[in-house]
């Protein structure tokens, strides 16, 4: 069945670069995402990639999709404070999106 | 733009007691969903409407869980009788049709415990 895996814990210090990755299982899936949350809040997109690309560059954010490997990653450059959260990997293919269950990411001053 | 509105934000029963949760999603988003968030695991799908019909509902229990939404806008769900393990985070989120990588916009989600 579908499945999507991730570490659940990643500790890194102000200004390092994080990595977050991410396994998946289905192969026909269409756009796979990255999803964060913060203490009380419901899920925000952070940003998505389509699956024909490898990689998606957005600011301080990279997404890297390796397709053979069902591999995804999420690398964040110059880690703040304020990127402490945790940080869901999910993956859609027709109507219905399954989502890991979470990093969190913790950034030490 | 306002949000997905989600009530109560936190509620807590003894167990075989009833208890609803309400949505409102973003205006003319045409999908909700119910999720079910365990503490330490991520979102699971329950149920998907498309305006007021269900297109997923393949993992609600529906011994216990029913959901509704009249007039494809707002969405309430209900579980009849609660058990230990309902306790979690249930989270409503819309999405519109409009775009096709569907990104799904969250409510803050109503925590239920469980005694």
């Amino acid at each position: 069945g579908e499945d999507v895996e991730q570490s659940l814990f990643l500790s890194v210090r102000e200004g390092d670069s994080s990595v977050i990755n991410c396994t998946y299982t289905d192969s026909s899936s269409t756009y796979l995402y990255w999803y964060k949350q913060e203490p009380g809040a419901g899920l925000q997109l952070l940003t998505y990639i389509f699956s024909n690309m490898d990689m998606k560059q957005d600011q301080r954010l990279t997404v890297l999709l390796n397709k053979k490997d069902k591999h995804l990653s999420l690398r964040i450059a110059d880690t703040q404070t304020g990127d402490s959260a945790i940080y869901f990997c999910a993956e859609a293919g027709g109507f219905k999106t399954i989502f890991g269950a979470g990093t969190r990411l913790f950034v030490k001053a | 733009e306002a949000g997905v509105a989600q009530s109560p934000r936190y509620k807590i029963i003894e167990k075989r007691q009833s208890v609803a949760f309400w949505c409102n999603p973003i205006s003319g988003h045409a999908t909700l969903y119910w999720y079910q968030q365990i503490l330490g695991q991520g979102p699971k799908l329950l149920i998907q409407f498309q305006n007021n019909g269900v297109v997923d509902d393949s993992q609600l229990p529906k011994d216990r869980f029913s959901a509704e939404r009249l007039k494809g806008v707002d969405s309430t769900l209900k579980i009849q009788p609660a058990k230990l393990e309902d306790s979690a985070v249930y989270l409503c989120a819309s999405s519109t049709d409009r775009d096709r990588y569907n990104e799904q916009f969250f409510g803050p989600g109503t925590r239920l415990t469980v005694l």
